[in-house]
């Protein structure tokens, strides 16, 4: 069974710490992805990356950072977490299709920043 | 610019009672589309997904969508709710190229009511 694995269900950082998300995930995928969800906003795309050491922003990458070293694993990182970073954070895998490929999630990360 | 809708943001159908949640996309080339549910508390599900062929397309838990590109439309139905349905449904489109980018809707919230 396919698996997207985040370190964390819920965490509870305060303003001004350097937070890590972890994602890990065992299908041998080149894509992965990070999304934060809000209410009435859908998924909107962090950052992704397509390989090992390449990343990409996505359409809200301000205040967030992406590491990935290796081809399972892809961290995101907030560098001085803020209030308005509360949220779902939600982490996918894909092979490298053509759009045609769907997305594998993890359960997410409800993160809650004081 | 690709974009999708899915103009209702929430919906309560009974129990027994059909269902179909609405989906709009903006795409210039041929979409790949898909259908996810988010339980609460969890990750999405993939529930169907549609890039050629046959423009009805058969998913999990008794999920069906029909793609009109004359409508710009992918609609998903389901003949008789449970009340295990109540969830957020997510319709989004796939890029073409290999980076395996989705853009999502959205969301809609069914309540599913006894």
């Amino acid at each position: 069974d396919v698996k997207v694995t985040q370190s964390s269900r819920y965490l509870v950082k305060r303003t001004g710490e350097k937070v890590f998300l972890e994602c890990v995930q065992d299908m041998d995928h080149e894509n992965m992805f990070w999304y934060r969800q809000d209410p009435g906003l859908g998924l909107r795309l962090i950052y992704f990356s397509y390989d090992v050491k390449m990343k990409e922003k996505g359409d809200i990458p301000e205040g967030y950072s992406v590491s990935r070293e290796k081809k399972e694993r892809f961290s995101l990182i907030l560098e001085s977490a803020s209030t308005n970073q509360t949220s779902m954070y939600l982490c996918a895998s894909s092979p490298p299709g053509q759009g045609r490929d769907e997305q594998y999630f993890g359960p997410g990360t409800r993160l809650t920043v004081t | 610019a690709q974009s999708v809708t899915q103009p209702d943001i929430h919906i309560t159908v009974s129990e027994g009672a059909s269902l179909e949640l609405r989906c709009n996309y903006s795409y210039g080339a041929t979409p790949y589309l898909f259908w996810y549910v988010q339980s609460p508390g969890q990750g999405l599900q993939l529930l169907l997904k549609y890039f050629s062929g046959d423009t009805l397309v058969q998913g999990i838990k008794g999920f069906e969508a029909e793609f009109k590109r004359s409508q710009s439309s992918f609609n998903l139905r389901k003949p008789s709710v449970h009340w295990s349905d109540a969830a957020e449904y997510f319709c989004a489109v796939g890029l073409s190229g290999n980076t395996g980018k989705l853009i999502f809707g959205q969301g809609t919230t069914l309540q599913v009511k006894p």
